[in-house]
């Protein structure tokens, strides 16, 4: 069975500062990675996927995410954040259809 | 374009009440699913649909029934809630069951059990 990890539960950063999300999995085939945002008492919105494409993945709101196969990494970056970027970050990975979550990452950013 | 909409917001039920949740969504999808959402645990998959009267169980299945009479709406049903069933429950549909196939999400029904 596939699995992921965030390494985190809370990040907190200053604004203007890069923002940086861990994310590890474990696949035994090519996986599909996703991360999606939930902001406070909302569902959950996708930023970005990976399906294999291209290993860089640009989403909505300037955040990116790395596709690293040699370190089973999907971690998302943002160059500079914004006070409006404080939400739990979800990584995902899909298995049979089925998306395997991780287990969340919140973010803070102090003005 | 409503998407997914899910029906009641807040609920609050007593030890071995029952109650269903609703799922609509309008995007024509053929697959929907049922999550919860418990603190530090991430999202956890209960059950979800292939089609239109179709149901399978997902990772944490036991205490929950569901439905898909109509392609549009998937139920889940809670028989005798207990209090391990105080959570915020999701409903995701997507177009396609593929690996990479994108699953869209409601805004929640936060439960508290008592």
């Amino acid at each position: 069975a596939q699995s992921v990890t965030q390494l985190g539960s809370h990040v907190s950063v200053s604004e203007g500062a890069l923002v940086l999300l861990r994310c590890n999995y474990s696949s035994s085939v090519p996986p599909y990675l996703f991360w999606y945002v939930q902001y406070p008492n909302q569902g959950l919105q996708l930023l970005l996927k990976y399906t294999s494409a291209a290993t860089l993945v640009k989403g909505i709101n300037g955040f990116e995410a790395e596709f690293k196969k040699s370190e089973t990494s999907f971690h998302l970056t943002k160059p500079s954040a914004h006070m409006s970027d404080a939400a739990e970050y979800f990584c995902a990975v899909s298995e049979r259809g089925n998306l395997i979550f991780g287990k969340g990452t919140k973010l803070s950013v102090k003005p | 374009n409503a998407g997914v909409t899910q029906t009641p917001k807040f609920r609050v039920l007593k030890t071995g009440q029952s109650m269903t949740l609703l799922c609509a969504q309008d995007m024509n999808h053929e697959y929907m699913y049922w999550y919860r959402q418990d603190p530090g645990m991430g999202l956890r998959l209960i059950h979800y649909s292939v089609g239109e009267g179709t149901t399978a169980k997902g990772e944490v299945p036991d205490g929950y029934n569901v439905s898909r009479l109509k392609k549009q709406n998937f139920l889940l049903g809670l028989e005798s809630a207990a209090p391990s069933q105080t959570s915020v429950y999701f409903c995701a549909s997507s177009s396609a069951w593929g690996e990479g196939d994108t699953q869209y999400f409601g805004p929640g029904t936060r439960l508290t059990v008592l």
